[in-house]
C-alpha cells in the first residue's frame, strides 16, 4: 500500500525568501518519489524525482528535495522564491516498479512581491 | 519530440452525448493512464494500461471506457455524458526499470464541460 500527504494546502511566501513544501509518504517497499508543478490552466510538469539513488535530488528552476527514509518525508525546497514559482505543487509516490502512482492533494504556492 | 498529445483541448457536450478523448505518446512507454482533476480533489485515476491489449480500472472508472490496441494510443470514451463528468482530463505515460519508476509525462489536458 502507498499513500502521500501534503501537509499544507497553501503556502504563502515573499519573493526572495525560501520555499518549503512538505510531503510525507507511506510505502510498503522502496518508493519512487516525485514532485510536479502545475501552473494555472496548464498540464503537470516534472520538477524532480527520487528513484533510490542520491537522497538529495536537484530539479529544475532551483528546486531540490531530500529523501529522508527515517522520517518518511520528501520535502521540496528552494532558497529564493520567484514570482514565476506561484503554482500548484503535487507530491507523488509509486512503490517499487509499480506504474500506479498516488498523488497528494496539492499545495498552492503563493508568492507575494 | 512531441511527448504526450491530447485532443481536443476543449469540449462542450450535452448530457447523454458520447465522445472520445484522444491520447497519443511517441516515447514507447508501456504505461498509459487517464486522470480527472477536480477542484480540491487532486488527480484521480480513471483507467490505466500497462501495455497493448491490457487495461484496468482505477479509482473512478464508472461512465468511461478505454482500449489499448497499440503502444502509442490510449483513447478514453465517455459513453453517455453527465454533468458530473465536467472536469479537466489528463493523459499520462511512464516507464519503469526494475524497481524504479522514472516518472510520468503528462499531456496538456482536455477541459470538458457537460451541460
Amino acid at each position: 500500500a502507498q499513500s502521500v500527504t501534503q501537509l499544507d494546502s497553501h503556502v504563502s511566501v515573499s519573493e526572495g525568501t525560501p520555499v518549503l513544501l512538505r510531503c510525507n509518504y507511506s510505502s510498503s517497499y522502496s518508493p519512487s518519489l516525485f514532485w510536479y508543478v502545475q501552473h494555472p490552466n496548464k498540464g503537470l510538469q516534472l520538477l524532480l524525482k527520487y528513484t533510490s539513488a542520491a537522497t538529495l535530488v536537484k530539479g529544475i528552476n532551483g528546486f531540490e528535495a531530500e529523501f529522508k527514509k527515517s522520517e518518511t518525508s520528501f520535502h521540496l525546497t528552494k532558497p529564493s522564491a520567484h514570482m514565476s514559482d506561484a503554482a500548484e505543487y503535487f507530491c507523488v509516490v509509486s512503490t517499487g516498479g509499480s506504474y500506479i502512482p498516488t498523488f497528494g492533494r496539492g499545495t498552492s504556492l503563493i508568492v507575494h512581491p | 519530440n512531441a511527448g504526450v498529445t491530447q485532443t481536443p483541448k476543449f469540449q462542450v457536450l450535452k448530457t447523454g452525448q458520447s465522445m472520445t478523448l484522444q491520447c497519443a505518446q511517441d516515447m514507447n512507454h508501456e504505461y498509459m493512464s487517464w486522470y480527472r482533476q477536480d477542484p480540491g480533489m487532486g488527480l484521480r485515476l480513471i483507467h490505466y494500461s500497462v501495455g497493448a491489449g491490457i487495461t484496468d480500472q482505477g479509482e473512478v472508472p464508472n461512465g468511461y471506457n478505454v482500449s489499448r490496441s497499440t503502444t502509442e494510443d490510449f483513447p478514453l470514451r465517455l459513453l453517455s455524458a453527465a454533468p458530473s463528468q465536467t472536469s479537466v482530463y489528463f493523459c499520462a505515460s511512464s516507464y519503469s526499470l526494475g524497481q524504479s519508476n522514472y516518472g510520468y509525462t503528462f499531456g496538456s489536458g482536455t477541459r470538458l464541460t457537460v451541460v
